[in-house]
């Protein structure tokens, strides 16, 4: 059954540091987004991508966040400058309509 | 603020019963309703979508939704242990570009 994959599983990085976060995505699904999840709280959108460009994204997603698609398969959500509040962990969905299928998610820690 | 709202729990049932899982929602635009399964440290998994008022099984899961009453339900025949988990209810609206989460009810089956 196709599903969506996550690398890396746990990225830890200083404060200040820009990371990439890596998915892909379903093959035939149109539909990207990301979430996060900080421990303990909801599942909050983040960004939603589809024909190149994003279509909705919520208050979270400021300036020092931005995602692409570079490539047929691979979506990638990047933080500029990372900051401790950042440290969360991070899911990737994507769907062919509206029933959203997450990946497995990657554990970010902000030191 | 678009809200989803759901008693937190635990929702603690023996097993064999029926859970009941309860959530509501402020936006009356809403279309789209969704349940989400979330093991501890795991990624939301989709259980079942619903857009019309009534009922809709599955297995043994009955999702019921009352737009009027801006009101989603899960219930869980015959539960089991392996039940046990936070269970998500989301919110679609604006077309496919955005999911609203409540917090989730954790879920305890008593062997």
């Amino acid at each position: 059954e196709p599903e969506v994959t996550q690398t890396p599983s746990h990225q830890v990085t200083q404060m200040g540091q820009e990371v990439i976060l890596r998915c892909v995505p379903i093959s035939n699904h149109l539909y990207f987004y990301w979430y996060r999840q900080i421990l303990g709280q909801k599942v909050e959108f983040l960004v939603s991508f589809y024909n190149n460009e994003i279509s909705e994204k919520s208050e979270i997603f400021d300036d020092q966040f931005s995602v692409e698609r570079p490539d047929g398969s691979n979506f990638t959500l990047k933080i500029r400058s990372t900051k401790l509040e950042d440290s969360a962990m991070y899911f990737c969905a994507s769907s062919e309509s509206d029933e959203q299928f997450f990946g497995p998610g990657t554990r970010l820690t902000v030191l | 603020q678009k809200e989803v709202e759901q008693n937190s729990g635990p929702l603690s049932v023996p097993e064999g019963a029926i859970a009941s899982l309860n959530c509501t929602y402020s936006d009356r635009g809403s279309q789209s309703f969704f349940w989400y399964r979330q093991y501890s440290g795991k990624s939301p998994e989709l259980i079942m979508s619903i857009y019309s008022n009534g009922d809709k099984e599955d297995g043994r899961f009955t999702a019921q939704l009352n737009k009027a009453s801006q009101y989603v339900s899960l219930l869980i025949r015959d539960s089991q242990p392996s039940d046990s988990a936070t269970y998500l209810c989301a919110v679609n609206t604006g077309g496919y570009q955005k999911v609203t989460f409540g917090i989730g009810t954790k879920l305890q089956v008593i062997p």
